[in-house]
């Protein structure tokens, strides 16, 4: 069973045009959130996270949106460039009490964002 | 200031075989979590080392274990290896856990 869910395996967009990347997640025990984008033969980088106490939070040309009602959020890359291609995964953890730290992250399947000339 | 960093790159094993993966996290940090990538997945949780000891676990055998040094360093050991094992091996570091960096991975390879 997904508890983070990407259901667009990829999205094409026009260089200078927004793209929005979807993801829905189902445990309610999550309270933080993230974004990474994936090269091929890299690791995951991170871009940009939020916590549940947002509902936005904004670095530069990304932006991410939060909706805990409907478990959803989404990555904005307002304007697209082509160095933007790549894959991108949601991710989600929950605070675990040892430590005061984060949990392990739970990852969707990834969407894998191709940014035209 | 490196990042995160993983040895070996690639690696090809036989089936039945034992395997030993090397992390070493970035500067500062004192978590270490082990992930595993299959292809065309996300990232699935094994687990995470903290103080040395493992603090969580996700849904592997115990096929595989780890460790985690005075240093911070870490190790993930997989025993009897099996064809599903080929994966990208991924390491990621954080102070306490929060948002983590990951290092390039090993991909291993089991024939």
């Amino acid at each position: 069973d997904q508890q983070v869910k990407q259901n667009s395996p990829s999205l094409s967009v026009q260089e200078g045009r927004i793209s929005i990347l979807n993801c829905d997640y189902t445990n309610s025990m999550f309270d933080y959130f993230l974004w990474y984008k994936k090269y091929p033969a890299e690791g995951p980088t991170f871009l940009i996270s939020i916590s549940s106490i947002k509902d936005k939070n904004e670095d530069g040309r990304f932006t991410v949106f939060l909706n805990k009602s409907a478990k959803h959020l989404s990555l904005h890359i307002v304007p697209s460039q082509p160095g933007d291609s790549a894959v991108y995964f949601c991710a989600a953890s929950a605070y675990l009490s040892y430590g005061g730290s984060q949990g392990n992250l739970i990852f969707g399947k990834g969407t894998k964002l191709s940014v035209k000339p | 200031d490196a990042g995160v960093t993983q040895s070996p790159t690639h690696l090809i094993k036989t089936r039945g075989q034992q395997v030993t993966l090397r992390c070493s996290p970035k500067s500062g940090h004192d978590t270490v979590s082990w992930y595993q990538q299959a292809l065309g997945q996300g990232p699935q949780f094994i687990f995470q080392y903290y103080e040395e000891e493992e603090r969580q676990r996700g849904n592997f055998p115990d096929r595989f274990s780890g460790h985690q040094f005075p240093n911070y360093s870490s190790e993930l050991n997989v025993n009897a290896l099996l064809l599903g094992d080929s994966a990208l091996y991924l390491c990621a570091s954080s102070y306490r856990g929060a948002q983590q960096y990951f290092g390039p991975g090993t991909r291993l390879t089991v024939t």
